[in-house]
């Protein structure tokens, strides 16, 4: 069973540009969710999708984060324009439903913002 | 509010040594408890769980007893390898409709031959 797939791995940019990052889930997850992992934190949830509906965005600063699972499927995170305190590992997480204990992750992306 | 505590890394033991990573919680109702497991360069797995009071999860040789009268997880593994040498995170999951994973900051641990 193939797992969730990110890409970029890594990326690089100056601040106040935008960057977008995607996320493929485990083949009938219906559950999604978008983590930003500071170094030496624990992951903190950005945003949870049930399909393609939004459940939870609470902390998801929504004057420069915007995120989309359009089809139920993949999805993109969004960050435009970027500040220096985005630096992170940003992780996608699939799971059979809300309900489901187990969440499975990706590799992460490692944004680093100059 | 909802907290998890874990101790501060990093860990560094001798192969063969036994582990303790301390974690205790704070949140209202009957939360699920869960250790999960960041080797280097990998995603975020699950190594263990527990749903209520009194449950041990194991895996991979590591145990966690859900104690509610402490508000403790604790993760132990009698004889770790070099292969354990990972950062572990220990998280809740509150009760309810709002099940969203509440997270330490993470122990790292290093294991030498």
């Amino acid at each position: 069973e193939a797992g969730v797939a990110q890409s970029p791995r890594y990326k690089i940019i100056e601040k106040r540009q935008s960057v977008a990052f995607w996320c493929n889930p485990i083949s009938g997850h219906a559950t999604l969710y978008w983590y930003q992992q500071i170094l030496g934190q624990g992951p903190k949830l950005l945003i949870q999708f049930q399909n393609n509906g939004v459940v939870d965005d609470s902390q998801l600063p929504k004057d420069r984060f915007s995120a989309e699972r359009l089809k139920g499927v993949d999805s993109t995170l969004k960050i435009q324009p970027a500040k220096l305190e985005d630096s992170a590992v940003y992780l996608c997480a699939s799971s059979l439903d809300s309900q489901a204990y187990e969440q499975y992750f990706g590799p992460g992306t490692r944004l680093t913002v100059t | 509010g909802d907290s998890v505590t874990q101790m501060e890394g990093p860990v560094t033991l001798s192969e063969e040594a036994f582990l303790t990573i301390n974690c205790t919680y704070t949140a209202t109702g009957y939360p699920s408890l869960f250790w999960y497991v960041q080797y280097p360069g990998e995603g975020l797995q699950l190594l263990l769980k527990a749903t209520k009071a009194d449950d041990k999860g194991s895996n991979k040789g590591f145990e966690a007893t859900y104690r509610k009268e402490t508000t403790s997880f604790h993760l132990e593994k009698g004889s770790v390898q070099v292969s354990d040498s990972a950062v572990y995170f220990c998280a809740l999951r509150l009760a309810g409709n709002n099940r969203k994973l509440i997270w330490g900051l993470g122990t790292s641990l290093a294991v030498n031959p």
